[in-house]
């Protein structure tokens, strides 16, 4: 078992462009939550991702975008980058109805903006 | 809305011997579930352990267990006989109940297990 995979692990963006993060799910897990950890701080999260569409969202703005494909993998894309969005991303899975299970999360993407 | 706090930047400890990090929360729900998280350098988010509000026995996994005080809002891990590779960030999160809602993190606890 893989476990949850997340790629790239490092990226350096410049300000103003666009990222695209991407997260495989452990096996057997249906939902994919994305968090951001800036620098000394606990995750914060972003946004949620269940049979292809988004069901939770948190205090991001519309910036911050998000794709499930059917096999349940994920993307995150940043648009317009600001140097404050420079964090590292998480991305955790789970199985929604499962109500007691865990989050497993990957090791994260570092996200660096110029 | 719910909030999670640890009052502990940093903390240190000798080899073998025991720690407790320090957590509050703040909800009005009564359906949650409470976890620690610890973060190696590698930053991978793993679970020590977790516990479910209605439980009123405090949880236990080998070494890690935790004081669950529900009516003081508060949720502590003790680690006992400390390793090495126990330094690491801790972060204590909070999840309502019934769902696959988002977890809310606290700030941080860094933890060095000094030998």
């Amino acid at each position: 078992d893989a476990g949850v995979t997340q790629s790239p692990t490092h990226l350096i963006k410049t300000r103003g462009q666009q990222v695209t993060l991407r997260c495989s799910p452990k096996s057997g897990h249906d939902t994919v939550s994305w968090y951001q950890q800036a620098l000394g701080q606990g995750p914060q999260f972003i946004f949620q991702y269940y049979e292809e569409e988004e069901r939770q969202r948190g205090n991001f703005p519309d910036r911050f975008s998000g794709h499930q494909f059917p096999n349940y993998s994920s993307e995150l894309n940043v648009n317009a980058l600001l140097l404050g969005d420079s964090a590292l991303y998480l991305c955790a899975s789970s199985f929604r109805r499962g109500m007691n299970t865990e989050a497993f999360f990957g090791q994260g993407t570092r996200l660096t903006v110029v | 809305a719910q909030t999670v706090t640890q009052s502990q930047p940093e903390m240190s400890v000798q080899e073998a011997e025991t720690v407790t990090l320090s957590c509050t929360y703040d909800t009005s729900e009564s359906n949650y579930y409470l976890f620690w998280y610890k973060q190696p350098p590698s930053r991978q988010m793993i679970l020590v352990i977790r516990q479910e509000a209605y439980k009123q026995q405090n949880a236990t996994e080998n070494r890690f267990s935790v004081n669950f005080q529900k009516a003081a809002k508060s949720f502590s891990l003790k680690i006992s006989d400390s390793q090495l590779g126990d330094t690491a960030m801790y972060f204590c999160a909070f999840r309502l109940g019934g769902s696959q809602g988002n977890l809310i993190f606290g700030k941080g606890t860094k933890l060095s297990v000094k030998p």
